[in-house]
């Protein structure tokens, strides 16, 4: 058990709709970090937070959204959810993910997100 | 460009056997973290290793060993004596201090272990 925790484990959603994953990073973590997997791109970053403000975008969609919040725990918004955006999702978090200083990164276990 | 390669998408060997995951990994740092996760068939991942970029020193861990050779960018993963629990997929991961903490995942190498 890495300490962090998502949920939902499973969602199942409609194209055009809109879902929020929630992560609870591991006591003491700072940085909240997003990934999304699917079998075509791979795991793939989205976006991490440092103590509340956003600190590093990847491949992030203008349909998704993040924010971390005075308690650290993260949400991760995606909204007009199309087809293609059927994938693992993965929450990590880290101590500082200040720059200059590379921490290990421990994963929770995934929302699997399935859009009909 | 990709910035870590694992060549082997998949591998079988038989229980017992010695195996090695190869990462290819190509950065200009100096500074540079590697790392080795493993996600069961279960899904999450599991941190196995991290590994700096001025630590050359080869390390074990029980039946893993991991060898790190900057002349060949390559932070290879060995198993020795393996089991069916080891069936996993295997990711190599880097990070580059001047890019913050972002990590580059290999496409990773889904390891089948016989019995």
């Amino acid at each position: 058990d890495s300490g962090v925790t998502q949920t939902p484990k499973h969602l199942i959603t409609a194209t055009g709709q809109r879902v929020t994953l929630r992560c609870s990073p591991r006591s003491g973590d700072l940085s909240v970090y997003w990934y999304q997997q699917s079998l075509d791109q791979g795991l793939q970053f989205l976006i991490q937070y440092y103590n509340g403000e956003e600190r590093a975008k990847g491949n992030i969609l203008e349909r998704f959204s993040a924010q971390q919040f005075p308690d650290l725990h993260s949400e991760l918004n995606l909204s007009s959810l199309e087809l293609g955006d059927s994938a693992l999702y993965f929450c990590a978090s880290s101590g500082t993910g200040v720059l200059r200083f590379t921490d290990t990164q421990y994963f929770g276990p995934g929302t699997r997100l399935t859009v009909l | 460009a990709q910035k870590v390669t694992q060549a082997q998408t998949e591998i079988s060997v038989v229980e017992k056997e010695d195996v090695t995951l190869d990462c290819v990994y190509e950065t200009r740092d100096t500074t540079y973290y590697l790392f080795w996760y493993k996600q069961p068939p279960s899904g999450e991942l599991v941190f196995l290793i991290r590994r700096n970029s001025f630590d050359e020193q080869n390390e074990i861990s029980g039946r893993y060993s991991w060898n790190f050779q900057k002349s060949t960018s390559s932070f290879n993963f060995t198993i020795t004596a393996s089991q069916v629990v080891d069936s996993a997929v295997y990711f190599c991961a880097l990070s580059e201090v001047n890019t913050g903490n972002q990590f580059y995942f290999g496409t990773g190498t889904s390891l089948t272990v016989i019995p």
